[in-house]
């Protein structure tokens, strides 16, 4: 019943490199797409998000890309740095509850 | 600082006692969402309020967990007669109503059940 993929599980980057991590969702009942950080023992912080009405979206060293007839939208971590080493979850909200629904988890680990 | 805040944010319990959590929501956020982690798992929604009322409730949240916001501003929930598969973190969200409003998370209350 999982509405939300996320891929890969795990990613290794060296610092100064491009981390990338995929999601795919299957239910179209969605209004809102957000990527949120959690370090261990903490809270899940809100990083970026985006409308589906737009397909790319930066702040920073972030960027999502959104393509909506493939139901699928995407982390870019430019210039990864080892203190973004964090498990990355991306989600999507339902449009009449405001519900996430989070994928799986990515860990980071940006190698100095 | 004004952010979703949690209480407590650890608690070891025995099997079979009652514990309950507590969230404050950001102020003037009428909606408030209860999810459950566990480790290397992303957050399971377990159930929301608009305001005071309980919208929905997560096939999750089984009938030994209660929640409550009485004055549509803070929350508890409850769990009764705790089993050591209910050991998780229990995340409290808050947000305005409205189409892609942003929900933030408060820190979390980590329950571990011995």
């Amino acid at each position: 019943q999982q509405q939300v993929k996320q891929s890969p599980q795990s990613l290794i980057v060296q610092k100064g490199g491009i981390s990338i991590i995929n999601c795919a969702y299957e239910n179209t009942a969605f209004d809102y797409f957000p990527w949120y950080q959690q370090f261990p023992g903490k809270g899940p912080a809100l990083l970026i998000a985006i409308r589906p009405d737009v397909s790319e979206k930066k702040e920073g060293r972030f960027t999502i890309s959104f393509n909506k007839s493939a139901k699928q939208f995407s982390l870019h971590i430019m210039d990864s740095q080892p203190g973004d080493s964090a498990t990355y979850f991306c989600a999507a909200r339902g449009s009449n509850t405001g519900k996430l629904i989070f994928g799986q988890g990515t860990t980071l680990q940006v190698k100095p | 600082d004004t952010g979703v805040s949690q209480d407590p944010r650890h608690k070891i319990t025995k099997r079979g006692q009652n514990v309950t959590f507590r969230c404050d929501p950001i102020s003037e956020h009428n909606r408030l969402y209860w999810y459950r982690q566990t480790l290397g798992q992303g957050p399971e929604f377990l159930t929301y309020f608009q305001n005071e009322a309980q919208l929905e409730k997560s096939r999750l949240l089984s009938d030994r967990f209660s929640a409550e916001r009485p004055k549509g501003s803070f929350s508890t929930l409850e769990i009764q007669r705790t089993e050591q598969g209910d050991s998780a973190m229990y995340l409290c969200a808050s947000s305005p109503t409205g189409v892609g409003n942003t929900i933030y998370f408060g820190e979390g209350s980590w329950l571990t059940v011995v």
